[in-house]
């Protein structure tokens, strides 16, 4: 099945440091989502990426489709303490039997120290 | 907030009871999935619901059923349960198909529902 590789697995850095994750896949997705998620709650989203080459903005936070639609890249500018909890890329199945399906990568564990 | 709520937040069951979990769509959505999350792991697709039939699944036993309601509203069955069944149990909801500016595979996530089986 498909699988998505996300790195590096854990982050540790000081607040106002700039922060960059990414995520790669053997398969082709036409739809690249990025999550965050905080201890006891569900994932919130950050950013969704529908275009092979798009790059988007939402406040401190870009994330880039990439043009072999094969990886994405979510970067955090000047980072702050709330900024601390699980980063996760995630890609839809475009069809057969798990239609609907995201595959979630294994997620990115950031830490910031104040 | 997305507007998608899910109802208990926590609950423990012993091994071999059955747990039915709820969750309301957001305002406007049509599609409901369901996710399992292991402590430490990514979440696991289970299926989706769309038109209160079944519209895609993961790998995961019959066991895991569900319904969907003409309100949209969604709930999770899980007969038998096992030990490994501990988990937090995620619904997320999407717009089939999409208006213009997004993609139907956007899934906005509900809080959970934390699953304990002893």
């Amino acid at each position: 099945g498909q699988q998505l590789n996300q790195s590096p697995q854990s982050m540790f850095i000081q607040e106002g440091e700039d922060v960059s994750m990414n995520c790669t896949s053997s398969s082709i997705f036409n739809t690249w989502l990025w999550y965050k998620q905080e201890p006891g709650e569900g994932p919130v989203l950050l950013i969704a990426l529908y275009k092979a080459g798009e790059l988007t903005s939402n406040g401190r936070l870009t994330a880039q489709f990439g043009i072999t639609r094969k990886d994405s890249f979510l970067n955090i500018s000047a980072s702050i303490p709330s900024d601390v909890g699980i980063y996760f890329c995630a890609g839809p199945n475009a069809g057969g039997t798990s239609y609907g399906k995201l595959t979630f990568g294994q997620g990115t564990i950031l830490t910031v120290h104040p | 907030e997305t507007g998608v709520t899910q109802s208990p937040t926590h609950l423990i069951k012993t091994r071999g009871q059955q747990v039915t979990l709820r969750c309301s769509s957001q305002s406007g959505h049509n599609t409901v999935s369901w996710y399992q999350q292991a402590l430490g792991q990514g979440p696991q697709f289970i299926f989706q619901y769309y038109r209160e039939e079944e519209n895609g699944r993961g790998n995961f036993p019959p066991r895991f059923s569900g319904l969907q309601f003409p309100n949209y509203s969604s709930e999770l069955n899980v007969n038998a349960l096992e030990l490994d069944d501990s988990a937090l149990y995620l619904c997320a909801s999407s717009l089939f198909p999409a208006t213009s500016g997004g993609a139907s595979e956007t899934q906005y996530f509900g809080p959970g529902t934390r699953l304990l089986v002893l």
